[in-house]
């Protein structure tokens, strides 16, 4: 199958700073990524969806100065939470949607913690 | 709007007996419907996917699932439950090609030995 990779797997960072979360799709190009968060015990949710050259699609509740997406190639889209706060710490999953398998592929996830 | 509803946050099964999560959907046009695995710190695995065709999906791992129209159903089954597959399961749905993925909640399947 399709692989989608994610860095860091993990981030430690200091509230205040800035954190960028990368997800590749390794094997083929991906026109559309998908950003989700996950709390312990529940479920994902989608916080945006990202195209390939143009804005990413924000869901209702999340805020786009917060969380930056950026899909600068057919191959990586990032996160980047910006003056993270406790609040932020999650699981952080991207997906990237493969039109030929008609599914998305997932990556590993980032566990950000914020201190 | 679609969404799925996963009944049973925790199932507990004897290793060797049937595994059976379930899911119900609510769609207003014919969904695509998928259920994913996810093992501790990971990311998600798809199990399986309804696409229209063939109602009784058969997937990976032994697991299959049998879409029902009638009943707006989409439940998980294994006849017998190994040790490796205690995981948390989510159901999904998607209402077009590329759409975004709506998930449930998601059940916590535990294997006794």
């Amino acid at each position: 199958g399709a692989v989608v990779s994610q860095h860091p797997s993990r981030v430690i960072c200091k509230s205040g700073t800035s954190v960028k979360i990368e997800c590749r799709s390794l094997d083929f190009q991906a026109t559309t990524m998908f950003w989700y968060r996950q709390f312990p015990k529940q479920s994902l949710m989608l916080m945006a969806t990202s195209n390939e050259g143009s804005k990413a699609t924000y869901e209702q509740g999340v805020e786009k100065d917060k969380f930056l997406i950026n899909h600068a190639s057919l191959t990586l889209s990032t996160l980047t939470v910006t003056s993270a706060h406790p609040e932020d710490s999650s699981f952080y999953i991207c997906s990237a949607w493969r039109g030929s398998y008609n599914e998305q592929f997932f990556g590993p996830g980032t566990r950000l913690t914020v201190l | 709007a679609q969404s799925v509803t996963q009944l049973g946050s925790h199932v507990s099964v004897s290793e060797g007996a049937l595994v059976l999560l379930r899911c119900n959907y609510s769609s207003s046009v014919p969904p695509y419907l998928f259920w994913y695995v996810q093992y501790p710190n990971q990311g998600l695995q798809l199990l399986l996917k309804y696409t229209s065709a063939a109602t009784l999906v058969k997937g990976i791992n032994g697991f299959e699932a049998e879409f029902k129209k009638s009943e707006t159903s989409f439940h998980l089954t294994k006849p017998s439950a190994h040790m490796s597959d205690a995981a948390e399961y989510f159901c999904a749905v998607r209402n077009n090609q590329g759409g975004k993925l709506i998930f449930g909640q998601g059940t916590e399947l535990s294997v006794k030995p």
